[in-house]
């Protein structure tokens, strides 16, 4: 099992222009968590979906930010219209199911996005 | 609203010295309590959870309720342990969503 795989890595974006992270979960898992850490801070959570729904996105930016998680392939992260305050790193975990406390996310290695 | 706090950013011990890192939380349920670590270049990876009860890596982490803390020790550090760790808490009813704490960043110097 690879793990939870996120590319790309580093992404650079001009102020405007969309970016589009990705995140492969563990074989097995059908839930993913997006959390962000800017400089110097800790990590925050974003959205939590499971298999083409999204059950808690009390963490998105209003405005700009989307997240889908399809029946089949990545889920995906997307910020459009990148302004230089979105520079972050991005994580992906992944569990295989939510709703018992014994449960361990496992993170991805995380896409670190740069606007200029 | 939950909320973990790490009092240092930054702590630095000597080899063989006790380490303790610290980590407070506010919440009003039952909460899960975890410790992530992050080595230099690699993933967050858990090392430890308050319910499993166990010492990883000589670590071991102590919930206490009344103090609502959860603060992570190690007797003797090594270099090996330099690294940014995260102290996390899980609601009751969350799924695995996690509120962390800013992080503290150990240096363990030789």
């Amino acid at each position: 099992n690879a793990g939870v795989m996120q590319n790309p890595r580093h992404l650079v974006r001009r102020r405007g222009q969309e970016a589009r992270l990705r995140c492969s979960p563990m074989k097995g898992h059908s839930h993913v968590y997006w959390y962000r850490q800017l400089p110097e801070e800790g990590l925050k959570f974003m959205v939590y979906l499971q298999k083409e729904n999204i059950i808690d996105e009390s963490g998105m930016p209003k405005e700009r930010f989307s997240a889908e998680f399809p029946k089949e392939g990545p889920s995906i992260l997307r910020i459009q219209q990148v302004v230089r305050g979105d520079s972050a790193a991005y994580f992906c975990a992944s569990s295989p199911r939510a709703a018992d406390l014994n449960t361990e996310a496992f993170f991805g290695q995380g896409t670190r996005l740069t606007v200029v | 609203a939950q909320r973990v706090t790490q009092p240092e950013k930054l702590l630095s011990v000597f080899k063989g010295a006790p380490v303790e890192l610290k980590c407070n939380y506010s919440y009003s349920g039952s909460p899960e309590l975890f410790w992530y670590v992050q080595y230099s270049r690699q993933r967050l990876q858990l090392l430890l959870r308050h319910i499993s009860r166990e010492s990883i890596k000589g670590f071991t982490a102590d919930l206490n309720k009344g103090e609502t803390s959860f603060h992570l020790k190690k007797p003797f550090a090594q270099e090996e342990d330099s690294a940014m760790y995260y102290c996390a808490l899980k609601q009751e009813t969350s799924g695995s969503r996690l509120t962390f704490g800013e992080g503290t960043q150990l240096t363990v110097n030789p």
